[in-house]
């Protein structure tokens, strides 16, 4: 079976401070897949990526192959970031294997 | 674009009724899946159709649920008779295939919140 782990299930910090969720994965992929999810429901892609690091705007993600893990950071955390972080991966083949998700909630 | 368009957005139902889940993919998209969320399992994958075809059906929990995609713009899952358990979030999500590359990022509809009674 294809696992994805992630942790802390639950974090809450402080308007301003750095966050950091990690996914750890079974086997090789093609693909890591950080999603998130709004208390309204709605599921966004915020990135997908095989190597490296990406970043877009606050939002950095990493993966280091060779210890099949990835973060994701949130840096000068606000409260609009308040949602759950869902870390997905893709083995060879379209489908994605979920992990459980991180609650994040940034208070004022 | 519209984006990915599910519907209805909320059903609500009682056991043994049968449930028709909708879902329009993002235009040229040729990948199509449906996900089904709960509190206790998370996000599981339920099947997958690329360019119409049902390629995966292993998460499908039982007979009791169906899904068909008759044109590139079109699917639904049906479940037929509904049980209490079956409530949850039904997502549906496209992609468009990359040459040479077997993952791409998916696009997620808004999901319908199904109850069960």
């Amino acid at each position: 079976k294809n696992e994805v782990e992630q942790s802390p299930q639950n974090l809450t910090a402080q308007e301003g401070e750095f966050i950091t969720i990690n996914c750890s994965y079974s086997v090789g992929i093609s693909a890591l897949h950080w999603l998130q999810q709004h208390p309204g429901g709605g599921i966004v892609s915020l990135f997908m990526l095989s190597s490296g690091k990406k970043k877009h705007g606050r939002l950095i993600a990493t993966i280091n192959i060779q210890e099949k893990h990835s973060s994701l950071h949130i840096t000068a955390s606000h409260p609009r970031d308040s949602a759950v972080y869902i870390c997905a991966a893709t083995y060879n083949d379209y489908k994605l294997s979920f992990g459980a998700g991180t609650t994040v909630t940034v208070r004022a | 674009d519209a984006g990915v368009i599910q519907s209805p957005r909320h059903e609500v139902t009682e056991m043994g009724q049968e449930v028709t889940l909708r879902c329009k993919p993002i235009s040229g998209h040729d990948y199509l899946f449906w996900y089904r969320q709960t509190m206790m399992r998370g996000l599981e994958l339920l099947i997958y159709f690329n360019n119409n075809v049902p390629i995966d059906d292993s998460g499908m929990p039982e007979d009791r649920f169906s899904a068909k995609m008759p044109n590139a713009s079109f699917s639904t899952l049906k479940i037929q008779p509904s049980e209490p358990r079956d409530s949850a979030v039904y997502f549906c999500a496209s992609s468009l295939k990359l040459a040479a590359l077997s993952y791409n990022e998916q696009f997620f509809g808004p999901g319908t919140r199904l109850t069960v009674l």
